[in-house]
């Protein structure tokens, strides 16, 4: 059973940065999982951020970017503003049209 | 501009059954793949199914697998998932999404979702 894994609740200074990853219970992951990333406010739809490690998606501030650090997919947000404060959650591409959802990381901006 | 609206959420008991449908507009329907996501209350997000841009290959999580069916009709832009056995665990708000192309791709553009309850 594969295991999405992120950090527990976060938080971050407005204007500072943060770095949120994704791992997984075995092994590392890679480029071939195809990261995306998604953030979803209370009471909203969720929104796509990044997909394929590092493309951001249409309408998406250059303050998201995406990347692999070490053997997890990460999300890091320079200069965090409030409206940033969201749970933001991963996905990885297992292959056979598997994705897998991690937990998701609730975000403080304080 | 990409419209995705749920409907056919409801209240329904124990083993009974609802159809969601999705209709989409703003963009050619049958040339992406298409999913369902759920989220129960207070809880993250699960990739429930998923059906490529002809019908020709679907995915079914394990948890609806047997009692979940996700279909499609193109002629129509429009995205269905029957679910029947229905389980109070599978109470949550189920979202429509677009892919980002034909094959199974990354979730793109997001239905702002229809809450499905199942109680007695």
């Amino acid at each position: 059973q594969t295991v999405v894994t992120q950090e527990p609740p976060f938080s971050v200074s407005p204007g500072g940065t943060v770095t949120l990853t994704c791992g997984l219970s075995s092994g590392s992951v890679s480029t071939s999982h195809y990261p995306s990333w998604y953030q979803q406010t209370p009471g909203q739809a969720p929104r796509t951020l990044i997909y394929s490690t590092n493309t951001r998606s249409s309408g998406v501030p250059d303050r998201f970017s995406g990347s692999i650090l070490g053997n997890k997919a990460a999300l890091t947000i320079t200069g965090a503003q409030a409206d940033d404060e969201s749970d933001y959650y991963c996905v990885l591409y297992m292959g056979s049209g598997i994705r897998v959802f991690g937990g998701g990381t609730k975000l403080t901006v304080l | 501009e990409v419209q995705l609206v749920e409907s056919g959420g409801g209240l329904v008991q124990p083993g009974g059954s609802l159809r969601l449908s999705c209709s989409a507009s703003g963009f050619t329907f049958s040339s992406f793949v298409f999913y369902w996501v759920r989220q129960a209350p207070g809880k993250g997000l699960e990739y429930v199914s998923g059906i490529t841009n002809n019908g020709g290959s679907t995915y079914y999580a394990d948890s609806v697998k047997g009692r979940f069916t996700i279909s499609r009709d193109n002629s129509k832009n429009t995205l269905y998932l029957q679910m029947s056995s229905l389980r109070a665990e599978d109470t949550a708000a189920y979202y429509c999404v677009k892919g980002y192309s034909n094959g199974w791709s990354h979730f793109d553009s997001w239905g702002q979702g229809t809450l499905v309850t199942v109680s007695s």
